[in-house]
């Protein structure tokens, strides 16, 4: 089973530059999220998506855009990346109702510089 | 600021027990997680309890919750080496498509021989 899919695994960007990370899962879950992890920090909620066609800010959602395509895919887009932007990105997705269980992608590194 | 609290390392030699600490402080919360990081990989979830429970045992693992000190521990009996990694403690208020988890710093485990 593939689970959440993200895509890229690393990226290295120059300030000002603009990209998009891809999230993708086949479990057929409502809600899905964008996290940042940086060290100290643990994980962060930058945007979530409670089913399709609906967004919601998290914590930090200064500087970041989302788009939920479709009940699968959930995608975070920088427009102009900062070096304050340099983390590992966690998609993540949850079926509604049961434990709550969150289900992680393996990470998206990027590097602004 | 996060709502959940954890230490941020713990020490272990290999065969003793380990105990990791959290403190949260929505009294509200449904389902409380425990979830591990190996390096280079996403969060999967260890073990979970509801929030009526006091105590949840899975093999090695005991989790304990006193609610009215909102404290939150996980127990590893037997560590071993595999056990390096960091573990995240988490809460949740509704299980319903707009709950959102809320992470804590993560405690980072080094298992030393």
């Amino acid at each position: 089973n593939a689970g959440v899919t993200q895509t890229p695994k690393f990226q290295v960007l120059k300030t000002g530059q603009s990209m998009t990370l891809q999230c993708a899962q086949d479990m057929n879950h409502n809600s899905m999220y964008w996290y940042r992890q940086d060290p100290g920090m643990g994980l962060r909620l930058i945007y979530y998506s409670a089913s399709e066609g609906t967004t919601d800010k998290g914590e930090v959602p200064n500087g970041y855009n989302v788009s939920r395509l479709n009940k699968r895919e959930f995608s975070l887009r920088l427009e102009s990346a900062a070096p304050s932007q340099t983390s590992v990105y966690f998609c993540a997705s949850r079926a509604t109702g049961g434990t709550g269980e969150l289900f992680f992608g393996e990470g998206s590194r990027l590097t602004v510089l | 600021g996060e709502d959940v609290e954890q230490s941020l390392f713990l020490s272990v030699r290999e065969g003793d027990s380990s105990v990791i600490n959290c403190t949260y402080t929505d009294s509200s919360s449904t389902y409380l997680y425990w979830y591990k990081q190996e390096p280079g990989a996403g969060l999967q979830l260890l073990t979970y309890i509801f929030s009526n429970m006091d105590m949840k045992q899975d093999q090695r693992l005991t989790v304990l919750l006193n609610k009215k000190d909102k404290h939150l521990s996980l127990r590893i009996a037997d560590t071993q080496t595999g056990d390096s990694a960091i573990y995240f403690c988490a809460e949740i208020f509704t299980t319903d498509s707009w709950g959102k988890l809320q992470f804590g710093a993560g405690t980072q485990v080094v298992v030393t021989p």
